[in-house]
C-alpha cells in the first residue's frame, strides 16, 4: 500500500513568488494535515482539512492557504515568498473517525522549499 | 492551548543501553498520544500510538507508556542500536476546542545518539 506522497520532493523559488506543494494521503484517509519545519525549529501546524473542509488552522498569515479536493488530496498555496518560508514542509493523512477518532497519523516525504 | 514538552533535548547512550525518553503535556483532553522518528532532513516515522483509554503499547524494542491524568508519556527503548540515532517526537490530538482541537500538536523532539 501506497503511503503518503509529496510533490515536488524540492521547490526553489525566488523571493515575492507563489508556491504550490501538493500531497496525496493513504487510500481511505479522509484527513490531511500541513506542517512547516523550519532548521532547527520543531513542528509549527499550519492547515488541517477533512472530507473537503478547513477544519483548523495555525497561526500563519493568510498568503498561506490550501485546500482538499474530492478525492482527498491537498495542496499548500505559499503567495508573495519570503525568504523566512524557506522549510520543510510536512504533509499527514489518517482518518478521522468521528466522534472518537483514534486513528494513526502517517506523514510524507515532505517538500523542501528554498527561497532565494 | 495545548502544550507539549520533551525531556531531555538530546541524549547520548553507548550501544545496547536501556533508555527513557519522556514527554508531557499541559491538557489532557486528548484522543491519542504518537510516538514518531525523524531522519534528518526526512519525513516522520509513525512508531506507536496510544488512545487515551490505554496504558501502554509496545512495538518490537520499543514500549510507550501513557498516564493521562497527570498528562505524561514515555517512549522505552531496549537494547539501543546505532541505527536507533534519530529525533524522537511525541504528539497528542486533542479533543479540547479552539486552536488545538483535532491537530497533532508535536514537542520539540529528543535527539538522541547511541554510538558503537
Amino acid at each position: 500500500e501506497a503511503g503518503v506522497t509529496q510533490s515536488p520532493t524540492h521547490l526553489i523559488k525566488t523571493r515575492g513568488q507563489q508556491a504550490t506543494l501538493r500531497c496525496s494521503p493513504i487510500s481511505g484517509h479522509t484527513s490531511v494535515y500541513w506542517y512547516q519545519q523550519a532548521l532547527g525549529l520543531g513542528l509549527q501546524f499550519l492547515l488541517w482539512y477533512d472530507e473537503g473542509e478547513e477544519r483548523n488552522r495555525g497561526n500563519f498569515p493568510p498568503r498561506f492557504s490550501g485546500r482538499q479536493f474530492p478525492n482527498y488530496s491537498s495542496e499548500l498555496n505559499v503567495n508573495a515568498l519570503e525568504l523566512e518560508d524557506s522549510a520543510l514542509y510536512l504533509c499527514a493523512s489518517s482518518f478521522w473517525d468521528s466522534p472518537t477518532p483514534n486513528t494513526e497519523a502517517f506523514f510524507g516525504q515532505g517538500t523542501r522549499l528554498t527561497v532565494v | 492551548k495545548q502544550e507539549v514538552t520533551q525531556i531531555p533535548a538530546a541524549l547520548s547512550v553507548p550501544e545496547g543501553e536501556n533508555l527513557v525518553l519522556n514527554c508531557s503535556f499541559t491538557d489532557s483532553a486528548i484522543y491519542n498520544l504518537q510516538w514518531f522518528r525523524q531522519d534528518p532532513g526526512k519525513g516522520l516515522t509513525s512508531l506507536l500510538l496510544i488512545q487515551s483509554s490505554q496504558r501502554e503499547q509496545t512495538s518490537g524494542r520499543l514500549n510507550a507508556s501513557l498516564d493521562k491524568s497527570s498528562g505524561r508519556s514515555t517512549l522505552y527503548i531496549a537494547a539501543s542500536q546505532p541505527g536507533d540515532s534519530a529525533t524522537y517526537l511525541c504528539a497528542v490530538t486533542s479533543r479540547a476546542g479552539g486552536t488545538s482541537y483535532g491537530k497533532l500538536t508535536f514537542g520539540q523532539g529528543t535527539i538522541l545518539t547511541v554510538h558503537p
